[in-house]
């Protein structure tokens, strides 16, 4: 079984200050990881993935998360928050399968970005 | 298409009602999801299609619910005699063979009164 926690259900940052989302995940298997970002009634959009090779990975909107197996974690960081940023953020993980790969999800963190 | 694209997007239905809602996955994924997502909650994984053929159903919450996808593209999913706790947002999602990143629509809102 797969699961995913995520620290935080609202974090609010000052624009131009860090941006830091936390993520840790249980696998017993290697696990892929992606994180998606929602805004209001919209749906999901890929914001990174890890699946295997380089632990850094970037991704749209200047995003990048660190992929560490000793701590399960992938948090996800900004070094400069836009009030663009603002939304809603899953972390979520799967695994291979041989047929589907389906995702689980956390709960979500709510981020604000205040002038 | 440019995109995942679902409809209705939003749907009020009557306890009791039968509604159907639809997917048309971005073309040419053989590899369609469909999610549920309560207020405040991530999305739920209930069903899962590559091509026409089913693979997993595991996450369909009760009988009521049926899903198909019958000529492996567009896919509806069908909810009978609703129910309040059915209120929620129903993602759909594709992905193309051999990817890991699933993209998805934009959701069908059903609220049940």
């Amino acid at each position: 079984a797969q699961s995913v926690t995520q620290l935080g259900s609202h974090v609010s940052v000052s624009e131009g200050a860090l941006v830091l989302l936390r993520c840790n995940y249980s696998s017993s298997v290697p696990p892929y990881l992606f994180w998606y970002v929602q805004y209001p009634n919209q749906g999901l959009q890929l914001l990174l993935k890890y699946t295997t090779g380089a632990t850094l990975v970037k991704g749209i909107n200047g995003f990048e998360a660190e992929f560490k197996k000793s701590e399960t974690s992938f948090h996800l960081t900004k070094p400069s928050a836009h009030m663009s940023d603002a939304a809603e953020y899953f972390c979520a993980v799967s695994h291979f399968t041989g047929g589907g790969n389906k995702l689980t999800f956390g709960t979500g963190t709510q981020l604000k970005v205040e002038l | 298409g440019a995109g995942v694209s679902q409809s209705p997007r939003y749907k009020v239905a009557k306890r009791g009602q039968d509604v159907a809602l639809r997917c048309d996955p971005i073309s040419g994924h053989v590899s369609l999801f469909w999610y549920q997502q309560a207020l405040g909650q991530g999305p739920e994984f209930l069903t899962y299609f590559q091509n026409e053929a089913q693979l997993d159903k595991s996450g369909l919450p009760s009988d009521r619910f049926f899903a198909e996808r019958p000529e492996g593209s567009v896919s509806t999913l069908k909810i009978q005699r609703t129910q309040q706790e059915d209120s929620a947002v129903y993602l759909c999602a594709s992905r193309r063979g051999g990817a890991y990143e699933q993209y998805f629509g934009p959701g069908t809102r059903l609220t049940v009164t």
